[in-house]
């Protein structure tokens, strides 16, 4: 059961245009959604996050909007950069009773081509 | 600088034997985990700590064993019970117990192969 969920494994913008990476969940419990990026032969390091209180959360060139009704959030990269070609991982978090947990999602190749 | 160190960053084992993945952070962090990564899949949860000397199952826990007995330290123990293990394990510690409150720092990984 995917609970959160990337419908696009990848994903080509050229240099200076908006990346725009999509992410849907189905449990409305979540109360904190992160985005990740991850290089090659890497660990992922934190990007952005947004509580589930607000509906947008902006951070220099990027901004995670959330539409809770639809249940669905995007990261926005504005200008993209070559450097910003990587997997983005997309997570959620949520009260199982005892901890609160993170659930990823299965990444999206974003790549930044010249 | 302070961080999180796995090592060895490649390993290989033969099939039936125990095999154990380092895990050190020097972030002073309470929590600690383990999350396995498979092609096409996102990171799942094999085991968590909030604090020394417990540690709780994640969602994918069979055949994966944990210690916690110091607070920099949460080693993975992949058995033979397990019955994939091939695959990219990372470690991670947090401040306080997850949640968005309270991101994840991760290492750089280990990738186990197993044949």
């Amino acid at each position: 059961d995917q609970q959160v969920k990337q419908n696009s494994p990848s994903l080509s913008v050229q240099e200076g245009r908006i990346s725009i990476l999509n992410c849907d969940y189905t449990n409305s419990m979540f109360d904190y959604f992160l985005w990740y990026k991850k290089y090659p032969a890497e660990g992922p390091t934190f990007l952005i996050s947004i509580s589930s209180i607000k509906d947008k959360n902006e951070d220099g060139r990027f901004t995670v909007f959330l539409n809770k009704s639809a249940k669905h959030l995007s990261l926005h990269i504005v200008p993209s950069q070559p450097g910003d070609s990587a997997v983005y991982f997309c997570a959620a978090s949520g009260w199982t009773g005892t901890a609160s947990k993170l659930t990823f999602g299965t990444g999206t190749r974003l790549q930044v081509t010249l | 600088d302070g961080g999180i160190t796995q090592s060895p960053k490649y390993l290989f084992r033969k099939e039936g034997q125990n095999v154990t993945l380092s895990c050190e952070q020097n972030l002073n962090h309470d929590a600690m985990y383990w999350y396995r990564q498979d092609p096409g899949q996102g990171l799942r949860l094999i085991y968590y700590s909030q604090i020394v000397n417990d540690f709780q199952k994640g969602d994918i826990a069979e055949g994966y064993s944990v210690s916690r007995e110091k607070k920099e330290s949460f080693p993975l123990t992949v058995t033979s019970a397990q019955k994939n293990p091939t695959a990219f394990y990372l470690c991670a510690s947090s401040i306080a117990p997850t949640g968005g409150h309270s991101p994840l720092h991760f290492g750089n990984g280990t990738r186990l192969t197993v044949t």
